[in-house]
């Protein structure tokens, strides 16, 4: 099956400070990857969609300059959570489809997040 | 725009037991439905999916779903709970191939001894 690699596992950054997190299909061409914030014991709630050359479409209510996405290959997009608080602690997962191909997401193994 | 209702945030069942969790969904085009099921500090993992052709879908682990138009949902079922069973299970729904994934709130299923 298809691997998507998500890294770091997990980051602990003082607040104000900013975090990369990258999410990278090893052994397929994902055009479109998506990016999920997912509090304790709740759901995943889509932040924004990251595409390929182009600029990401955000969900309503996520704050574009807060979480930056980069999306510069077809194999790699970054979520960049930027001056960070601790209410941005929580787990950040990333999902890629295969460009033209298949219907299902490969998910990340999340990113646990604490801001102190 | 597309959503998923999961009833039942929690669910139990004994070992060797029918599991059934529930999920509609809303969609204003033939819809892409989905079951993911995620471990403790863990990403999703598919456990099946319906696009078109058979309603009646086989996934993963002995799970199946079932595709109902009229009833507009995608029930998960399994005929025997073991305990590697209990986890977090998401019902998720897409309007087409590159369309966005929108999620459940999940249900925690429990496998009682």
């Amino acid at each position: 099956g298809a691997v998507v690699s998500q890294h770091p596992s997990r980051v602990i950054c003082k607040s104000g400070t900013s975090v990369k997190i990258e999410c990278r299909s090893l052994d397929f061409q994902a055009t479109t990857m998506f990016w999920y914030r997912q509090f304790p014991k709740q759901s995943l709630m889509l932040m924004a969609t990251s595409n390929e050359g182009s600029k990401a479409t955000y969900e309503q209510g996520v704050e574009k300059d807060k979480f930056l996405i980069n999306h510069a290959s077809l194999t790699l997009s970054t979520l960049t959570v930027t001056s960070a608080h601790p209410e941005d602690s929580s787990f950040y997962i990333c999902s890629a489809r295969r460009t033209g191909m298949n219907t299902e997401a490969f998910f990340g193994q999340g990113t646990r997040l604490t801001v102190v | 725009a597309q959503s998923v209702t999961q009833l039942g945030s929690h669910v139990s069942v004994s070992e060797g037991a029918l599991v059934l969790l529930r999920c509609n969904y809303s969609s204003s085009v033939p819809p892409y439905l989905f079951w993911y099921v995620q471990y403790p500090n863990q990403g999703l993992q598919l456990l099946l999916k319906y696009t078109t052709g058979a309603t009646l879908v086989k996934g993963i682990n002995g799970f199946e779903a079932e595709f109902k138009k009229s009833e507009t949902s995608f029930h998960l079922t399994k005929p025997s709970a073991h305990m590697s069973d209990a986890a977090e299970y998401f019902c998720a729904v897409s309007e087409g191939r590159d369309d966005k994934i929108i999620f459940g709130k999940g249900t925690r299923l429990h496998i009682l001894p």
